[in-house]
């Protein structure tokens, strides 16, 4: 079945500690976007890519990095995470751009505590 | 600037019908979108209205006044697996913009 993966499921860092978390998707999708939410809150747009076109949300700390190698592919690297960067962070796809033709398929999240 | 609102909770019995509420005030409309997210998990898409009026996905429906900037949700003949997040969402001209979400509580 074409999906969205995210890895890890769960993911424990310490405070300081680089973490990246993974993506891949097969349903070929132009865009792919990452998400943060906070428990009961709206999903918090970080940054997404155009195909190869990056775009980084004006409100996006400095301290998370995006990468896309290839297609199916999307990283996010948050460099030193502080206690305020724990969360569940959602990897999504669309065909176009925001999701008109079909809407977002999402991954499973990666939920990241920091100790 | 820009908002979406939606009632933060809800209860309701299962088997009844339930309206989620969303209003909201952008600086252009392109579309509402209405997803479902059980605790824990990620969103997955329920409907998609661009146009006025009542669009019927079986025991969903999802309405669209645009001239009133406002959108419901209607479950009906709920089941204990509805209890959930319902979040909507509205394109403008240059991002989307996603509500908090409604958390719905079905009761037996």
């Amino acid at each position: 079945d074409a999906m969205v993966i995210q890895n890890p499921r769960y993911q424990v860092t310490q405070f300081g500690k680089p973490v990246t978390l993974s993506c891949s998707q097969t349903l070929n999708h132009n865009v792919m976007y990452w998400y943060q939410q906070k428990s009961s809150q709206a999903p918090k747009l970080l940054f997404h890519y155009y195909d190869k076109d990056f775009n980084n949300e004006a409100d996006t700390p400095d301290n998370f990095q995006s990468r896309r190698p290839n297609t199916s592919f999307c990283f996010l690297d948050i460099r030193s995470p502080g206690l305020g960067d724990a969360a569940m962070y959602l990897c999504a796809t669309s065909r176009d751009l925001w999701g008109a033709e079909g809407g977002y398929t999402f991954g499973s999240g990666t939920r990241l505590t920091v100790v | 600037g820009q908002n979406i609102d939606q009632p933060t909770e809800m209860t309701a019995t299962e088997g009844a019908i339930v309206q989620i509420n969303c209003t909201y005030q952008t600086s252009g409309f392109n579309g509402l979108f209405w997803y479902q997210q059980h605790a824990g998990e990620a969103p997955t898409f329920l409907s998609y209205n661009v146009l006025d009026g009542l669009e019927e996905k079986g025991r969903f429906s999802s309405f669209l006044s645009r001239s009133k900037g406002y959108s419901y949700l209607l479950l009906k003949e709920l089941q204990m697996k509805d209890s959930a997040s319902y979040l909507c969402a509205v394109r403008d001209d240059y991002q989307l913009i996603w509500g908090a979400g409604t958390k719905l509580i079905i009761k037996p």
